[in-house]
């Protein structure tokens, strides 16, 4: 199967700093990628959707200048977190999906942690 | 609006057959997936249903009844390594992006020896 690798795995940040994750489809174009969120023993909360060379359409309740999205490639999504506080620790999983495939193909997600 | 259910946690013993099912109320409906996900990891895919039926894949069934808005997951021969949170989602293509995949809370499933 496709893959889609998620960079890094695990951060531990301050409050009020910002943190940046990368999203990349390693063997195939994504031309569109999500963004999830999800808590201990949770499921999966979209956050946002990204398509390649636009700006991405942010779920309700999800601020789009505190989690900036930039999908720049086919190839690669970013998400910032800016002005982390501690409830914004989670895990944070990215997925891909190709122009003509039904699947999406999931990241290995990020633990982010803020003190 | 979209409503997903599954139950929460399931518990079973190794070597049997366990059911997990879901149930889904969307204003539209293009396809159903189920996830394993262990914790602390990425989902990994499982299966997917577009027509009512059973597929089959190994161990593991997937059934789907549009007409009821219902599936469930068949995991058979169990095994300890099964025990992990299974994701029932559903493609509405009405709720914005047609790619977009609207998750149940899972089904904890616990494996005993």
């Amino acid at each position: 199967g496709a893959v889609v690798s998620q960079h890094p795995s695990r951060v531990i940040c301050k409050s009020g700093t910002s943190v940046k994750i990368e999203c990349r489809s390693l063997d195939f174009q994504a031309t569109t990628m999500f963004w999830y969120r999800q808590f201990p023993k949770k499921s999966l909360m979209l956050m946002a959707t990204s398509n390649e060379g636009s700006k991405a359409t942010y779920e309700q309740g999800v601020e789009k200048d505190k989690f900036l999205i930039n999908h720049a490639s086919l190839t690669l999504s970013t998400l910032t977190v800016t002005s982390a506080h501690p409830e914004d620790s989670s895990f944070y999983i990215c997925s891909a999906r190709g122009r003509e495939s039904y699947e999406q193909y999931f990241g290995p997600g990020t633990r982010l942690t803020v003190t | 609006g979209q409503n997903i259910d599954q139950p929460t946690e399931m518990t079973a013993t190794e070597g049997a057959i366990v059911q997990i099912n879901c149930t889904y109320q969307t204003s539209g409906f293009n396809g159903l997936f189920w996830y394993q996900q262990h914790a602390g990891e990425a989902p990994t895919f499982l299966s997917y249903n577009v027509l009512d039926g059973l597929e089959e894949k190994g161990r593991f069934s997937s059934f789907l009844s549009r007409s009821k808005g219902y599936s469930y997951l068949l995991l058979k021969e169990l095994q300890m390594k099964d025990s992990a949170s299974y994701l029932c989602a559903v493609r509405d293509p009405s709720s914005g992006s047609a790619r977009q995949l609207t998750f149940g809370s899972g089904t904890q499933l616990t494996v005993l020896p």
